[in-house]
């Protein structure tokens, strides 16, 4: 079975810019959560969908949302970049929702590099 | 704000010898703990899901136990080997709104 894949890889973008980053979980997954990883910090929970609605979402601003789609591929996007935004960004996917005891499987990453 | 807090911050250990660390979290609504291995330039990988206080799981050299009173988890490696250097993640769910907290890691560096 493929595993979670997330595109791009890398990415390097200016201030004011937008970006959209891609998920595409395990098949037969259908929740898929979005995690920002900065130097010295835990995993920052950013949101999390399931059959395509979105569940439960963390504390960041309204630059930042996502959607998934009916074949639980998810995007996320982040508008007017700033500087901060530079971390690399995980995207999990796992069979359930957040009320189960499913482990969660990630990707790679996608390393966001703001100018 | 649930706080998830993991000690050492980091840790180097002689290839042979045993280690602990821990995993504290809130006390109440507890609903399940993760622990995670990441590996450098790899993604990180899931070893335990405990949800019951007293538990203790086993993989290999790895074990973890779980005390939901008290709010702590520790992660043992028996033995340790070069393989097992990595960054050691727990998350904690809670029941109220099934969000995985995350702790900042354990990072542990294993000398041959």
């Amino acid at each position: 079975k493929a595993g979670v894949t997330q595109t791009p890889r890398y990415l390097i973008k200016t201030r004011g810019q937008q970006v959209t980053l891609s998920c595409s979980p395990i098949s037969g997954h259908r929740s898929v959560s979005w995690y920002q990883q900065t130097p010295g910090q835990g995993l920052q929970f950013l949101f999390e969908y399931f059959s395509e609605t979105q569940r439960n979402k963390g504390n960041f601003p309204g630059r930042f949302s996502g959607r998934q789609f009916s074949n639980s591929r998810s995007e996320m996007n982040v508008s007017t970049l700033e500087l901060g935004d530079s971390a690399l960004y995980l995207c999990a996917s796992s069979p359930a929702g957040g009320g189960s005891y499913n482990e969660q499987f990630f990707g790679p990453g996608t390393r966001l590099t703001v100018l | 704000i649930l706080n998830v807090e993991q000690s050492p911050q980091s840790l180097h250990v002689q290839e042979g010898d045993s280690t602990n660390f821990t995993c504290s979290f809130p006390s109440s609504n507890f609903y399940a703990l993760h622990w995670y291995r990441w590996e450098t330039a790899k993604s990180p990988e899931a070893l335990f899901v405990m949800t019951l206080n007293g538990d203790e799981k086993k993989k290999g050299r790895i074990s973890a136990t779980l005390n939901t009173k008290e709010g702590y988890s520790y992660l043992y490696i028996k033995g340790s080997q070069p393989e097992d250097s990595a960054t050691y993640l727990c998350a904690f769910r809670s029941d109220s709104n099934y969000q995985l907290i995350w702790g900042a890691g354990t990072k542990l560096i294993i000398k041959p």
